[in-house]
């Protein structure tokens, strides 16, 4: 089965403090993709990023940073030096195929609180 | 280009009625899918379609249907609807699974 687990519920940081998001996933297949959405208070879902199983590069976009590690199922989310416009909901997501079914799945979010 | 589109944003229902969330795309996407978003439980699949004519269950099915009757429209229906089903959905979009998802602004139902 696929499922993705976002441990921490909430954070809270003050502005310009760096945060990091956990992402721990568990699937069967050899090829997945795992990916990061944002959802503000104004309720919309923003993709922020996608890599394949194949890739373990990490990737920095400007504040953001993701550090993907098989060997632990991990693919978590940096921001450094937050600033009050990241306080969102973030959620991580896995797509597999298991078993003739295409699966895109989200884990319960991580709803980050920075403060000015 | 309006992406993903859902329809109604708000809706009010009373036990044991039935509706139809509509959902367009016209992106030519073939893998669409809607969930749930209940407090404290993230995002829920409840279906999806990997192309025309072909549709499967998600995490959360059980009182609701769809259908794929073309590449553009996936509309969900709540047979009879039950306050466990008041949460706001979303409906996705994507090239394929292994691509981004776009999603609607959402609908936020609630059944009384």
């Amino acid at each position: 089965a696929q499922k993705v687990t976002q441990a921490q519920t909430e954070i809270s940081v003050v502005e310009k403090e760096d945060v990091t998001l956990d992402c721990v996933y568990e699937t069967r297949d050899t090829t997945y993709y795992l990916f990061w959405y944002k959802q503000p208070p104004s309720g919309e879902l923003v993709f922020l990023i996608r890599r394949n199983s194949f890739d373990e590069q990490n990737e920095i976009s400007g504040r953001y940073s993701w550090n993907f590690q098989k060997s632990t199922s991990s693919f978590n989310f940096t921001i450094t030096a937050s600033q009050v416009v990241d306080s969102a909901v973030y959620f991580c997501a896995l797509s597999g195929h298991q078993g003739g079914s295409e699966k895109l799945v989200f884990g319960k979010g991580t709803k980050l609180t920075v403060n000015p | 280009n309006a992406g993903v589109t859902q329809t109604p944003k708000f809706q009010v229902l009373k036990t044991g009625q039935s509706m139809t969330l509509q959902c367009a795309q016209d992106m030519n996407h073939e893998y669409m899918s809607w969930y749930r978003q209940d407090p404290g439980m993230g995002l829920r699949l409840i279906h999806y379609s990997v192309g025309a004519g072909i549709t499967d269950q998600g995490e959360v099915p059980n009182g609701y249907n769809v259908s794929r009757s073309t590449t553009e429209d996936f509309p969900l229906r709540l047979l009879s609807a039950a306050p466990s089903q008041t949460s706001v959905y979303f409906c996705a979009s994507s090239h394929t699974r292994e691509t981004e998802a776009f999603f609607g602004q959402g609908t936020r139902l609630t059944v009384v």
